[in-house]
């Protein structure tokens, strides 16, 4: 389920489902998207990115999905995995290399 | 063969005083940044150099100032700490259009 307000918006699947965390973000202009991947105690560390000429891209279990319509993101994770938990963080940059403006963040909790 | 590291991992320290963090990157970047993350896990930026130079000011308090001595290194100096202060502070690094690479924060605690 998801919850808002002063808590991290949640998701929470079973071992072995498939996950969709979502995320709007602000600008049409910008032209870089990435997505993150936060643990306890860590920084952010780096799944996957798309740039605006693109709308789907693929990597090891995940899908990045860019809908400029609606300015809308999607991460998807295939067959999700305990270790898979963590906050999970969308970034929007408007020529690329410059600063990234983080959306919420989604905290997914995967049960075994 | 750590890529950001920034130290130190856990900063505790009273009102008032004055505080540096350390960061430095093995990547060969050319752009550093601190990002300012809060209680509620929002993740902000606060400057980037590149290149030794200050290219984002993100209306951040002059209390803050960072200071590159070369590509490699960007320290951030803290004066007059406030309560506010208090969150995890990353530092990044980044090249062109490739992905920014984070260290594993500090977390500093006012007191």
């Amino acid at each position: 389920g998801e919850s808002v307000g002063l808590h991290l918006p949640t998701l929470s699947v079973q071992e072995g489902d498939n996950s969709i965390i979502n995320c709007a973000y602000s600008n049409s202009a910008s032209d870089y998207f990435i997505w993150y991947k936060q643990e306890s105690g860590k920084g952010p560390q780096f799944i996957i990115d798309i740039r605006s000429n693109m709308d789907k891209r693929q990597g090891q279990r995940v899908t990045v999905l860019l809908n400029k319509t609606v300015k809308h993101l999607s991460l998807q994770i295939a067959a999700t995995q305990p270790g898979d938990s963590a906050v999970y963080f969308c970034a929007e940059s408007y020529n690329q290399g410059g600063k990234l403006i983080f959306g919420q963040g989604t905290e997914l909790s995967v049960k075994p | 063969d750590t890529a950001v590291s920034q130290t130190p991992k856990y900063l505790v320290t009273q009102m008032g005083n004055d505080k540096s963090i350390k960061c430095e990157q093995n990547l060969g970047h050319d752009t550093m940044y601190w990002y300012k993350q809060d209680s509620k896990k929002f993740l902000k930026i606060m400057f980037s150099y590149n290149n030794k130079e200050l290219i984002i000011n993100e209306t951040v308090p002059n209390r803050f100032s960072p200071k590159s001595p070369d590509k490699a290194h960007l320290n951030l100096h803290i004066n007059s700490l406030e309560l506010g202060d208090s969150a995890v502070y990353f530092c990044a690094s980044g090249r062109g259009n490739q992905p920014q690479h984070f260290g594993d924060g500090t977390r500093l605690s006012i007191l």
